[in-house]
């Protein structure tokens, strides 16, 4: 029974170019969560989805971050014109279709150059 | 918005001690306040949680309370072992709310077991 999958585990981007970052959730949850944590601060909010469907994205930046939960495949956060800010980890967690407890991947440190 | 603060930010002990980390929170809809310990370069591990219809909770060494009231939540615990150490972090939400499941985490307490 595998847990919440994140890909790829470590990205480095120069400045200026996209990243993508994948999150499967574990098997039989419908709810996706992206987070992220700056070196040495704690978990920050950013978006919540479910299949198809954006929930809330109260905590997603305005400009440059998208994400999207696709009927098939994994959910992605989408990063385009990366600045050295978006240095973070993050991590994505997912939860059962009850929605409350939250499991979280690995996550997926990326690097700006 | 909901706001969650956490206290201390570092906390040193000598094995055997217990632990205490406190949290407060603001939005009083707040209704589910789970508990999770990073080590370093891992993911958060949730490792007790409890819900606003119960004052406390506990599994093995350790045990959350939760006073709604004052709008604060504690983690304790007990006889700490080496590999206790990690960063541990508070959060608050409202799952029955779908705009407020997402989770506010508070800032995380830095936890080092001395042998």
């Amino acid at each position: 029974n595998a847990g919440v999958m994140q890909n790829p585990r470590h990205l480095v981007r120069r400045r200026g170019q996209e990243a993508r970052l994948r999150c499967s959730p574990m098997k039989g949850h419908s709810h996706v969560y992206w987070y992220r944590q700056l070196p040495e601060e704690g978990l920050k909010f950013m978006v919540y989805l479910q299949k198809e469907n954006i929930i809330d994205e109260s905590g997603m930046p305005k400009e440059r971050f998208s994400a999207e939960f696709p009927k098939e495949g994994p959910s992605i956060l989408r990063i385009q014109q990366v600045v050295r800010g978006d240095s973070a980890a993050y991590f994505c967690a997912s939860s059962p279709p009850t929605g409350i407890e939250q499991f979280f991947g690995p996550g997926t440190r990326l690097t700006v150059l | 918005g909901e706001n969650v603060e956490q206290h201390p930010s570092t906390l040193s002990v000598q094995e055997g001690d217990s632990a205490v980390i406190k949290c407060t929170y603001s939005d009083s809809a707040s209704n589910y306040f789970p508990w999770y310990k990073q080590e370093l370069g891992k993911r958060p591990q949730l490792i007790i949680d409890i819900r606003s219809n119960v004052g406390e909770k506990k599994d093995q060494r350790i045990a959350v309370t939760l006073n709604k009231t004052a709008k604060h939540f504690s983690l304790h615990i007990t006889e700490t072992q080496p590999e206790d150490s990690a960063v541990y972090f508070c959060a608050a939400s409202n799952p029955l709310d779908t705009g407020r499941r997402a989770l506010t985490f508070g800032s995380g307490t830095r936890l080092q077991v001395q042998p």
